[in-house]
């Protein structure tokens, strides 16, 4: 399918358990973003890419980790979960300025 | 630093009601303006957006004036419908510095409009 997808939509965890959120997208957009949406704090950026191999912190980094071997994926991983960290997880890729988001991951930990 | 403060919400509309969404920003050089809009359950979609001062943005009977004089990015809509019930974001994107993909967004206004 064309566009930028997220897997999985849902998922439940356990505290201290390690996580992965899949991102990917088929324009071959150089820039990619991790946001984490909140009630009262609206989207908050995690973690961006500008292209393969080069990635930056956000506002809110934190626990999380990325990687961008392919310009396509853009996995963000928790490594060690934690309930602050439940949250709906939106990943995004750019272009001229505009970004298109996927639909989103909640992440439940428990 | 960048920064956008839109109304709080909710907004609660009738429908046909005239719809305004005050957004103002704080940036450094010359940043693009955008609205998003988020429908229950999806992700963000681009509604509209302008990339300099005093230009205009409009789609789906949504408008905003990129107001450099007054930092502001309000949207407006003359006659709202029930399907325009969602979540309305403000963003900028700086030029500064190079990362003009990054946006700096506000916190979202919750529209609802009652049949």
């Amino acid at each position: 399918d064309a566009g930028i997808t997220q897997s999985p939509r849902y998922k439940i965890t356990e505290t201290g358990r390690q996580v992965t959120l899949m991102c990917h997208q088929t324009w071959s957009h150089s820039y990619m973003f991790w946001y984490r949406q909140d009630l009262g704090h609206g989207l908050r950026l995690i973690y961006y890419s500008a292209a393969a191999d080069i990635t930056d912190k956000g506002e809110v980094p934190d626990g999380y980790v990325v990687s961008r071997s392919k310009t396509e994926n853009f996995p963000l991983t928790l490594e060690s979960a934690t309930r602050s960290q439940t949250s709906v997880y939106f990943c995004a890729s750019s272009a001229l300025g505009e970004q298109y988001f996927g639909p989103g991951t909640r992440l439940t930990v428990t | 630093g960048n920064s956008v403060t839109q109304m709080e919400g909710p907004v609660t509309l009738s429908e046909e009601a005239f719809l305004t969404i005050n957004c103002t920003y704080t940036a450094t050089g010359y940043p693009s303006l955008f609205w998003y809009v988020q429908y229950p359950g999806e992700g963000l979609q681009l509604l509209l957006k302008a990339t300099k001062a005093d230009d205009k943005g409009s789609n789906k009977g949504f408008e905003a004036t990129y107001r450099k004089e007054t930092t502001s990015f309000h949207l407006e809509k003359g006659s709202v419908q029930v399907s325009d019930s969602a979540v309305y974001f403000c963003a900028l994107s700086s030029n500064s510095g190079g990362s003009n993909y990054k946006l700096t967004f506000g916190k979202g206004t919750l529209l609802t409009v009652n049949p």
